[in-house]
């Protein structure tokens, strides 16, 4: 089936330094999957960050940027500069196509501590 | 604007004792339903998805059940927990089709004891 890896956590970088959190993913039932990352702050549900649905393209939001790579089958999260507020879990997701409804294959989760 | 309530926000149930936990949408008709549930240390998967009131289906099996007795409700139950049960379950909506969005409730923290 298809599947979803991302970096191990817990990562804890300094503010002001740069973040990124790899994602690979494998997808049998299709051949572009959407891809998409979530995240969820403390006491928070979970959420979309951001998404691309098409190869090759890249997805950005809050400072975090993601491209969709099929050669490499990666969709590594990215940001410059992080900020204390970006201390949260981040999930690597693939959507599938199920009965008409939209199934979410999920990564780990990447616990990120940004530290002061 | 549409809105997820979950409820409880959080359970401590012993083994062998029943369970319900909800969510509810308002704001948006008709929209497909989901439950997900991560285990402590684990992944976040799909147990259930429901497109239409009355109907339905398990993606996962792990002796639990799901209802939708309205369009807005969705249900998780089961009529015996087991240690197995704890994590975080999620309840989920998003428009129908396929290549949507998915909303995500702020989910019920369950340990069973």
């Amino acid at each position: 089936g298809d599947s979803v890896t991302q970096t191990e956590g817990p990562v804890t970088v300094s503010e002001s330094e740069s973040l990124i959190i790899n994602c690979t993913y494998s997808a049998t039932s299709i051949a572009y999957p959407n891809l998409f990352w979530y995240v969820r702050y403390p006491g928070e549900g979970l959420q979309l960050l951001l998404k691309v649905i098409t190869a090759g393209q890249k997805g950005s939001s809050r400072g975090f940027e993601a491209t969709y790579n099929k050669e490499t089958t990666s969709f590594h999260l990215q940001k410059a500069s992080v900020q204390e507020s970006d201390s949260a879990v981040y999930y690597c997701a693939l959507g599938e196509n199920q009965g008409g409804s939209a199934k979410l294959i999920f990564g780990e989760g990447t616990k990120l501590t940004v530290s002061s | 604007a549409q809105t997820i309530h979950q409820w409880p926000v959080a359970e401590i149930k012993a083994v062998g004792s029943p369970l319900s936990l909800g969510c509810t949408i308002k704001g948006k008709s008709s929209p497909n339903l989901y439950w997900y549930w991560q285990a402590t240390g684990g992944t976040l998967q799909q147990l259930f998805y429901s497109i239409t009131v009355g109907q339905v289906e398990s993606v996962v099996q792990l002796n639990l059940s799901a209802s939708r007795p309205k369009d807005d409700q969705f249900i998780l139950s089961t009529e015996k927990l087991l240690l197995s049960h704890s994590g975080f379950y999620l309840c989920a909506w998003s428009r129908q089709g396929a290549n949507t969005e998915v909303f995500f409730g702020k989910g019920t923290r369950l340990t069973v004891v």
